[in-house]
């Protein structure tokens, strides 16, 4: 039981490039999120999903986009990327049933634009 | 909308110290409260949760109350130890009457450094 995963660990990206940061969780939870952590700033949610094929955006969207073809998988993509876009993301899951709300979060992803 | 403020850090220790990390917060309905640690370079962990008012949350050493008179959840443990030097953040996930508010909202976190 892995848990959450994700991938990479570490990207560069140059300013107008894209990338998908990859998260997959093995707990068949049905929330997932994409989380932002900016440094003093704590985390700021950017989209999250209540299931395959429903998502929807969390305080700071912009520039992200989401998918969830499946249970397990939960890409964020970056389509242009921004120097503002530099931070570590996580990504997080959960069960939302019988008032259980505690999210499980991956290793995160830091990512540098220049 | 819902908030949390938690103490401003960075607090210093001495191994064996008595630890506080205040936190308050505002929210509609009865949100449930958490603590999660994030240990350097990795990612947040869950430390402890209380789902509803006076219920206290414990793990490794580590204590908060659900004030809902005082909108607080403190954390607290009695003696700590090197290997507690991390970054904790306080949480909340907001209900209502209806059932369960996913989202977490989090504090800006408080780093703890704790020295032999």
């Amino acid at each position: 039981n892995a848990g959450v995963t994700q991938t990479p660990k570490f990207r560069i990206l140059k300013i107008g490039q894209s990338m998908t940061l990859q998260c997959t969780q093995d707990m068949n939870h049905n929330y997932m999120y994409w989380y932002r952590q900016d440094p003093g700033m704590g985390l700021k949610l950017i989209y999250y999903s209540v299931g395959a094929g429903i998502t929807d955006k969390g305080e700071v969207p912009n520039g992200y986009n989401v998918s969830r073809s499946t249970t397990e998988d939960f890409p964020l993509r970056l389509e242009l990327a921004a120097p503002s876009q530099t931070s570590v993301y996580f990504c997080a899951s959960s069960y939302l049933g019988q008032g259980e709300e505690t999210q499980y979060f991956g290793p995160g992803t830091r990512l540098l634009v220049l | 909308g819902d908030s949390v403020t938690q103490m401003e850090g960075p607090v210093t220790l001495s191994e064996e110290a008595f630890l506080t990390i205040n936190c308050t917060y505002t929210a509609t309905g009865y949100p449930s409260l958490f603590w999660y640690v994030q240990y350097p370079g990795e990612g947040l962990q869950l430390l402890l949760k209380a789902t509803k008012a006076d219920d206290k949350g414990s793990n490794k050493g580590f204590e908060a109350t659900y004030r809902k008179e005082t909108t607080s959840f403190h954390l607290e443990k009695g003696s700590v130890q090197v290997s507690d030097s991390a970054v904790y953040f306080c949480a909340l996930s907001g209900r209502n009457s209806g059932g369960s508010n996913y989202k977490l909202t989090f504090g800006k976190g408080t780093l703890l450094t704790v020295n032999p």
